[in-house]
């Protein structure tokens, strides 16, 4: 592992089933994001981990549910799929996300499409 | 509300010069980043602007003026794999990073 590990690469979902995105980081970051982009959209915070056992709200959280059990770990749960969901979805994550020069790196993207 | 403006898309020649703008409107200011995505990958990390002035790094340069809420991305000598989005984000007050939604440069050889 190199970075940040996303899995699955793509997936299709009938609407209604629960669906969990998983997000491994190697380089040891205190600070975690789930991101998902949309066309013409900004990228959007769903949820984030200042570290290890702590979890946050971003900007579009509902219907999404985080947990940080360790550093190196940050799955995000859909746990009832809807239609617009459907987005590709970018784990990240950073040395800390309260400091000024904070570079995120990201992990490539799970494509979800709801139907 | 807060809000970051970029062009849409912008086409450009190989071996040329480009200038891609961004400009924005927060609550407070934490600095300003810019990432490159190709198509189906990640954004990743170009540049990062925190005081006024122009930052170079190689054939690409930042700048940035906190008075007007303005940064662009200079890109010089332009290569076809620079085809790609280019992100810009600011860190407003609270260290919340608010995106833009992207600027797609075409080159054309």
């Amino acid at each position: 592992i190199a970075g940040i590990t996303q899995a699955p690469t793509s997936q299709i979902l009938a609407a209604g089933r629960r669906m969990t995105l998983r997000c491994t980081q190697d380089m040891r970051h205190n600070a975690m994001y789930w991101y998902r982009q949309d066309l013409g959209l900004g990228l959007r915070l769903i949820h984030y981990s200042n570290t290890a056992g702590t979890t946050g709200k971003g900007e579009v959280p509902d219907g999404y549910s985080v947990s940080r059990a360790n550093t190196d770990d940050f799955p995000l749960t859909l746990a009832s799929a809807v239609p617009s969901q459907t987005s590709v979805y970018f784990c990240a994550s950073s040395d800390s996300r309260v400091s000024g020069a904070n570079v995120l790196t990201f992990g490539a993207g799970s494509r979800l499409t709801v139907l | 509300g807060q809000n970051i403006d970029q062009p849409t898309e912008m086409t450009a020649t190989e071996g040329a010069i480009v200038q891609i703008n961004c400009t924005y409107q927060t609550s407070g200011f934490n600095g300003l980043f810019w990432y490159q995505q190709h198509a189906g990958e990640a954004p990743t990390f170009l540049s990062y602007n925190v005081l006024d002035g122009l930052e170079e790094k190689g054939r690409f340069s930042s700048f940035l003026s906190r008075s007007k809420g303005y940064s662009y991305l200079l890109l010089k000598e332009l290569q076809m794999k620079d085809s790609a989005s280019y992100l810009c984000a600011v860190y407003d007050s609270n260290y919340q990073l608010i995106w833009g939604a992207g600027t797609k440069l075409i080159i054309k050889p």
